[in-house]
């Protein structure tokens, strides 16, 4: 069946960086591009960024961009989001989502179907 | 501060159907397809809708997604306490070359 299994939970300083991996299986990784959002504490959802399985063009969330990277390595069917300068507020549940992002007569259409089960980053001194 | 506005919490009683809005604008969802999840506190969200109204496999007709212009509606039918989450919906916005998420509904079947 189609899953997504995510790194363990980490706990950082502020000002480190952190590196939380997505590791699909049961469907073809280069046929679905990855999503990741997060949910800090009390908080809602909130989207961070989408990398295509076409040559891993990436989009941010603007707030994230200077401080965010996502990548591939298809050889292992593996996902990352790399989270640097880390402050308390990034203090969340990190979350990777198998999605489809593309153009439909003019509209774009965009979901994320199948979701890892999260991984809580906590960042405190 | 959401890009899409959904209001906070909506309650119902078992049996009885709830629809929760979501508003937004023409960068949003007046011109992409709009999808919808649902979210019990720590598990994965579920995909419920996508593409304003067609459902995944194995998610029950109880749950329908319409829309209008620059909003959309999720409406759940004979409801369940299973039923009881926070419930997203989310979009492409062409001007921010990003997804995004409402600010999520509680949903609590009394």
């Amino acid at each position: 069946q189609v899953q997504l299994v995510q790194s363990g939970g980490e706990v950082k300083k502020p000002g480190a960086s952190v590196k939380v991996s997505c590791k699909a299986s049961g469907y073809t990784f280069s046929s679905y591009g990855i999503s990741w959002a997060r949910q800090a504490p009390g908080q809602g959802l909130e989207w961070m960024g989408w990398i295509s399985p076409y040559k891993g063009s990436t989009n941010y969330a603007e707030k994230l961009q200077d401080r965010i990277s996502l990548t591939t390595d298809p050889s292992t069917s593996t996902a990352y989001m790399e989270l640097r300068s880390l402050r308390s507020d990034d203090t969340a549940v990190y979350y990777c989502a198998r999605g489809k992002l593309g153009e439909r007569i003019y509209y774009f259409y965009y979901y994320m179907d199948v979701w890892g089960k999260g991984t809580t980053v906590t960042v405190s001194s | 501060q959401s890009v899409l506005t959904q209001p906070p919490s909506v309650s119902a009683a078992p049996g009885q159907t709830v629809t929760i809005s979501c508003s937004g604008t023409s960068s949003n969802i007046g011109n992409n397809y709009v999808s919808w999840y649902q979210h019990l506190p720590g598990t994965a969200p579920k995909l419920l809708i996508y593409d304003n109204n067609e459902r995944p496999s194995g998610i029950p007709d109880r749950f329908s997604g319409s829309k209008s212009d620059t909003s959309a509606t999720l409406g759940i039918t004979g409801l369940q306490a299973g039923d009881e989450a926070d419930y997203y919906c989310g979009t492409w916005d062409g001007s921010l070359s990003a997804g995004v998420f409402g600010g999520g509904t509680k949903l609590t079947v009394l």
